[in-house]
């Protein structure tokens, strides 16, 4: 089974909307990570929020918030009022076990979405 | 600020030929990590290390090898390279005991032909 599912290949939003990519996950640790990454057209990775599996609030970074459904085991990424620089290959990872115990730091990754913002 | 630096940025290679891909950080960070890039198929890991002197196997090792000699360096080999390792390299870096964010480099382009 996949433990990170991004079921949205592709997207194209107009501009100033706001946007969910969909991000699903599956594990059986009660400890774990979630975190959303872009990667623009020219291919660098760049970190955009994490959410932990024990944070009560849903995490928030200026324009980007995740929407984190422990129960639905969901982590979607909302960019509000989205912008022409939005439009990017985004991925959803996941940390699965405890930040304490040495050696949980490996991320796995989604296939990706791909944003494309409408003038 | 350098952070994490790759080398080379793009290669072309003919099959059969050896490789080594460089990485180096200079965060003094534990852990390291090589992830491929493939569309449609996302960031898999292919080897990590937890500290200088270990190294462990990701999703894809096959056909790679890797070693840490020390704290900074982290280079990726492939012995026999074949069409199939045709791919986006990029080598990550994250701090013990924090989120687990990857710092990344800014990836390797290789073609094997």
């Amino acid at each position: 089974a996949q433990k990170i599912t991004q079921t949205q290949p592709g997207m194209f939003v107009q501009e100033k909307e706001a946007v969910t990519l969909d991000c699903t996950y599956d594990t059986s640790d009660p400890s774990y990570g979630l975190f959303w990454y872009k990667q623009p057209s020219s291919g660098e990775m760049i970190f955009l929020i994490y959410q932990g599996s024990y944070d009560q609030q849903n995490a928030t970074e200026g324009r980007y918030s995740l929407n984190f459904q422990k129960a639905r085991k969901s982590a979607n990424l909302v960019i509000s009022a989205s912008q022409l620089g939005d439009s990017a290959m985004y991925f959803c990872a996941m940390r699965e076990g405890s930040i304490r115990n040495f050696g949980n730091e490996k991320l796995t990754f989604g296939t990706g979405t791909r944003l494309t913002i409408i003038p | 600020i350098a952070g994490i630096t790759q080398a080379p940025t793009s290669q072309i290679l003919a099959a059969g030929r050896r490789m080594t891909l460089r990485c180096t950080q200079d965060m003094r960070h534990n852990a390291m990590y090589w992830y491929r890039q493939d569309l449609g198929l996302g960031l898999r890991l292919i080897h990590y290390s937890n500290t200088a002197g270990t190294t462990g196997k990701g999703e894809v090792p096959d056909g790679y090898s890797v070693s840490r000699a020390n704290t900074d360096d982290f280079p990726l080999t492939l012995a026999s390279a074949v069409p199939s390792q045709t791919s986006v390299y990029f080598c990550a870096s994250s701090e013990m005991f924090a989120t687990g964010e990857l710092f990344f480099g800014e990836g390797s382009r290789l073609t094997v032909l």
